[in-house]
């Protein structure tokens, strides 16, 4: 049983096309998150949502929006794809105690999504 | 700003051999840190939670230990195999950041 998936697994546009990425966690968390993990490796929050709210947005440009029609789903719209914008790009979910202020718990990867903008 | 700096970026060792990985952060309010491993083109698989009020984990060959005033925590891998070759991440949970922030991984390499 997959806990966190993502589709799709590879994404190849072009320059300044539009693409989004699907997300589902059937682990009952009630956070869920968006990282990029860049050509080095290193992996940066990007967003997060509490019970569909949003929580945290990195300082990301605008042409990125997730949205989160349930607890159980966060998907990634991108617009205007830009070269840079070519990473692996990984939902995860967590069980986390009093949101706004409370710990995170143990986060759960989803298997990525290896964009390539052209 | 919470930094997490993982030493070295890459270790390759002979199978059986026991080994440490070590993790570093700048700032010592956290809730707590975990430890992660990715193989290639994978998600990330969770290893250890440890809590702010602890000072190790242990699960199965690994364990974790934690030092919050020193802002050091270290994975400890027993009798490696090459089936543990894969980068190892660490992330700390900030107190009122409400977020992971991640080293940059050790890349392990467990030779038979």
């Amino acid at each position: 049983d997959t806990a966190v998936s993502q589709t799709p697994k590879y994404l190849v546009t072009q320059m300044g096309n539009d693409k989004s990425i699907k997300c589902e966690q059937n682990l009952g968390h009630d956070t869920m998150y968006w990282y990029k993990q860049d050509s080095k490796k290193f992996l940066k929050i990007m967003f997060s949502y509490n019970n569909k709210e949003l929580i945290i947005n990195e300082t990301v440009p605008n042409r990125f929006s997730p949205k989160s029609p349930d607890k159980a789903h966060l998907n990634l719209h991108i617009n205007s794809l830009e070269l840079g914008d070519s990473a692996v790009y990984f939902c995860a979910s967590s069980q986390d105690q009093g949101r706004p202020t409370g710990p995170i718990g143990t986060q759960y990867f989803g298997p990525g999504t290896r964009l390539t903008v052209l | 700003k919470q930094e997490v700096t993982q030493i070295p970026a890459a270790l390759s060792v002979p199978e059986g051999e026991n080994l440490v990985l070590n993790c570093s952060f700048t700032d010592s309010a956290i809730y707590n840190l975990q430890w992660f491993r990715q193989d290639p083109g994978k998600g990330l698989t969770s290893l250890l939670l440890i809590q702010s009020s602890q000072r190790e984990q242990t699960s199965g060959r690994l364990n974790a230990s934690l030092d919050k005033s020193s802002g050091r925590s270290t994975l400890y891998i027993a009798a490696s195999q090459p089936g543990d070759s894969a980068t190892y991440l660490c992330a700390v949970a900030h107190q009122g950041a409400q977020k992971l922030v991640f080293g940059q991984g050790t890349r392990l390499t467990i030779n038979p």
